[in-house]
C-alpha cells in the first residue's frame, strides 16, 4: 500500500540550528516525492519536489530508495521557516499517477 | 493571476442540508482534486478528476459527489452533511502527469465548513 509516514507532528528549534523533518515513505513502484508548505494563513503550496534536486529556501531533501526516505534538512533555520510541511508521494503510471498521498504533517517551530 | 479559487470561504449549516463548495481554475490544468485536511490526519484525497467528464474516488469519498462539466470547475457536493463532515476542505489543480511536470499541485485558499 502507499503511504507516506511523517513521525513528528511538532519539531521545535532555535533559529540557527539545523533542521530536519523526516519522511519515510512505502510505494511498490517508481514514487515522485515531493515536499509542501501552508504558511499561516496561506495556501499550501509546493516547496521543492525530489526530480528537481533543487535547493529551495535553502531547504533541501535527497531520495534514499534504500532507506525510503525523503528527509527535508536546512543547516540553519530561520523564523520564517515556521510553517507547516507535509511530505508527499505521486506515483508513476498507473492510475495512481495523478494521485498525491499526503503525510499527516510536521509544524516546525523556529524560535528566537 | 493564475490560480484556484473555492467559494464559500467560510460554511456553516445543519445536518442534512445539501451545499455545494465550488472550485475555479484559471490555468488550463486538466487535473483536479479535492482534498479534507483534518488535525492529526493531514489532507486525504477526497475526488478527483483527470478531465473532463472524467472523474475517480480518492480515499475518502463516502458523503460527497463531484462533477466535472468544464475543464475549470470541480464542484464538491455533499447531499445530506453531517457532523463528520466538518473540515477544512482543499481544491487543487495540475497539468496531467508527465514525467517532466511532476504533478506540482496548486491549491485554493481553503473552505471551512462547519456542520451542527
Amino acid at each position: 500500500a502507499q503511504r507516506v509516514t511523517q513521525p513528528e507532528k511538532l519539531l521545535s528549534v532555535f533559529k540557527g540550528a539545523p533542521v530536519e523533518l523526516k519522511c519515510n515513505y512505502s510505494y511498490s513502484g517508481s514514487p515522485e516525492l515531493f515536499w509542501y508548505v501552508q504558511y499561516s494563513r496561506q495556501r499550501l503550496q509546493l516547496l521543492l519536489r525530489h526530480i528537481s534536486r533543487e535547493s529551495i529556501k535553502g531547504f533541501t531533501a535527497d531520495l534514499n530508495k534504500g532507506e525510503t526516505s525523503f528527509h527535508l534538512k536546512k543547516p540553519f533555520a530561520q523564523e520564517e521557516d515556521s510553517a507547516m510541511y507535509y511530505c508527499a508521494l505521486s506515483g508513476l503510471g498507473g492510475g495512481a499517477t495523478n494521485k498525491l498521498i499526503f503525510g499527516t504533517g510536521t509544524l516546525l517551530a523556529v524560535q528566537p | 493571476e493564475a490560480q484556484v479559487t473555492q467559494n464559500p470561504r467560510y460554511l456553516i449549516t445543519v445536518t442534512g442540508k445539501k451545499l455545494t463548495v465550488t472550485c475555479s481554475q484559471n490555468m488550463n490544468h486538466e487535473y483536479m482534486s479535492w482534498y479534507r485536511q483534518d488535525p492529526g490526519l493531514g489532507l486525504r484525497q477526497i475526488y478527483y478528476s483527470m478531465n473532463v467528464e472524467a472523474t475517480d474516488k480518492g480515499d475518502v469519498p463516502e458523503g460527497y459527489k463531484v462533477s466535472r462539466k468544464e475543464k475549470r470547475n470541480f464542484p464538491l457536493i455533499l447531499e445530506s452533511p453531517s457532523p463528520n463532515q466538518t473540515s477544512l476542505y482543499f481544491c487543487a489543480s495540475s497539468f496531467r502527469s508527465g514525467r517532466v511536470l511532476g504533478n506540482e499541485q496548486f491549491f485554493g485558499p481553503g473552505t471551512r465548513l462547519t456542520v451542527l
